[in-house]
């Protein structure tokens, strides 16, 4: 079956400029996360939902992060003006529910100039 | 707060060399425990779980038993090929935090 998704593989932007990464969980998940992988910080949790739950959104790094998920399916992490130190690889999970096995995406690389 | 220690990396190992990870964490309450892997130029895919103590999570050859006692996770595989070569992350999951606490990573090389 169709795994998690997401789009685009790779976005080259300017410092300053804003951005939107996007993830297709698999279909009836109800958890979806987002992580960053970058090199200097490993694998960083950002944002978590859970059905209708208010999102946890204990990881994102600065309020220039935002993330909303829509109809509990589609989520959307935006980037507002983008600095060098946000180029890392963003990667979505998702499970089936809260505490089961998370199955990621192939991650967005993201390279802020 | 929550945190996973894995060995140092890369491990370069000989084809049909017997493999072992280090992982140990600290946790509030009982957590899930998890080995991912990274393969080159791939997503991160589930290798092996084990969600309660003593239970040993096992896959394409790969093992590790969940310790509570030492708090600990080792990833073992007694003969290692080629195509093992990877990037292993060590992770965990709580009730009280869903989201997953990951270890920096060991990247294994195994040499023909």
């Amino acid at each position: 079956g169709a795994g998690v998704s997401q789009s685009p593989s790779n976005k080259v932007t300017e410092k300053g400029k804003d951005v939107e990464l996007r993830c297709d969980p698999i279909s009836g998940h109800t958890a979806l996360y987002w992580y960053r992988q970058s090199l200097g910080q490993g694998l960083e949790f950002l944002i978590y939902f859970q059905g209708n739950s208010a999102p946890d959104k204990s990881g994102l790094p600065s309020d220039r992060f935002s993330a909303e998920r829509t109809g509990g399916s589609v989520s959307t992490l935006t980037i507002q003006r983008t600095q060098q130190e946000d180029s890392a690889v963003y990667l979505c999970a998702s499970s089936v529910a809260a505490q089961e096995t998370q199955y990621f995406g192939p991650g967005t690389r993201l390279l802020v100039l | 707060g929550d945190s996973v220690t894995q060995m140092e990396g890369p491990v370069t190992l000989s084809e049909e060399a017997f493999l072992t990870i280090n992982c140990t964490y600290t946790a509030t309450g009982y957590p899930s425990l998890f080995w991912y892997v990274q393969y080159p130029g791939e997503g991160l895919q589930l290798l092996l779980k084990a969600t309660k103590a003593d239970d040993k999570g096992s896959n394409k050859g790969f093992e590790a038993t969940y310790r509570k006692e030492t708090t600990s996770f080792h990833l073992e595989k007694g003969s290692v090929q080629v195509s093992d070569s990877a990037v292993y992350f060590c992770a965990l999951s709580t009730t009280g935090r869903r989201a997953l606490t990951f270890g920096s990573g060991t990247r294994l090389q195994v040499q023909p």
